[in-house]
């Protein structure tokens, strides 16, 4: 069965250090990977996608992510974390033969300390 | 962009009431999908609908139903509200790509 684990559920980072989100999977096909975020009482927002070719995918607000297949893994990563990167991610896994929706891991809260 | 709406951003029913919970999109998306959000859980899909009047159950179906009349429109209804119902509800909108656009939530309060 699909499944997505996000191992951390909550992450303390201090302004300005980098940051690392874990995201593993379970998938039998070639999967389509997302990472989303939610600011608190918004919905979610797409930060980047991977579907093929480069494993390293870049995305807005300065966060990038590598797919290793290896490790059956696509982390988020942020070099330098503002205070408004506060929030939740969420890590997302579809592919062409699930049909048309995507599995969500249960999320990471992150907080940002001055 | 991609504008995905939904009527309320807050929502308070007694139990046994009929709600209906609206989502509109505005890119002439055939997919559409409702999501239930709650703490610890993350999201959860209910139903979604890959064309008009056309619908498939998620992972947690019951006690909910949808309508599609339109393909903008895609309709959340719980039949009889209870307080296991109390959560944030999210739709979300699908073209032919993979990606999934959201709309800002809606969060119900049954009492």
């Amino acid at each position: 069965a699909q499944s997505v684990t996000q191992p951390d559920i909550h992450i303390t980072v201090s302004e300005g250090a980098s940051l690392e989100l874990r995201c593993n999977y379970s998938y039998g096909a070639t999967p389509y990977l997302f990472w989303y975020v939610q600011s608190p009482g918004q919905g979610l927002q797409l930060l980047l996608k991977y579907f093929s070719g480069d494993t390293l995918v870049q995305g807005i607000k300065g966060f990038e992510a590598e797919f290793k297949r290896s490790q059956s893994s696509f982390n988020l990563r942020k070099p330098s974390v503002h205070w408004s990167d506060a929030a939740e991610y969420f890590c997302a896994v579809g592919d062409d033969y699930s049909g048309y929706a995507l599995n969500f891991g249960k999320g990471t809260s992150l907080l940002v300390t001055p | 962009d991609v504008k995905v709406t939904q009527s309320s951003r807050y929502l308070v029913k007694r139990t046994g009431e009929k709600v209906f919970l609206e989502c509109v999109q505005d890119m002439d998306h055939e997919n559409m999908f409702w999501y239930r959000q709650d703490p610890g859980l993350g999201l959860r899909l209910i139903y979604f609908s890959y064309d008009v009047k056309m619908k498939e159950k998620g992972d947690i179906p019951e006690g909910y139903s949808v309508s599609r009349e339109k393909k903008e429109r895609f309709s959340l209804i719980l039949e009889s509200a209870s307080t296991n119902q109390t959560s944030m509800y999210l739709c979300a909108s699908r073209g032919t790509g993979t990606e999934q656009y959201f709309g800002p939530g809606t969060r119900l309060t049954v009492t």
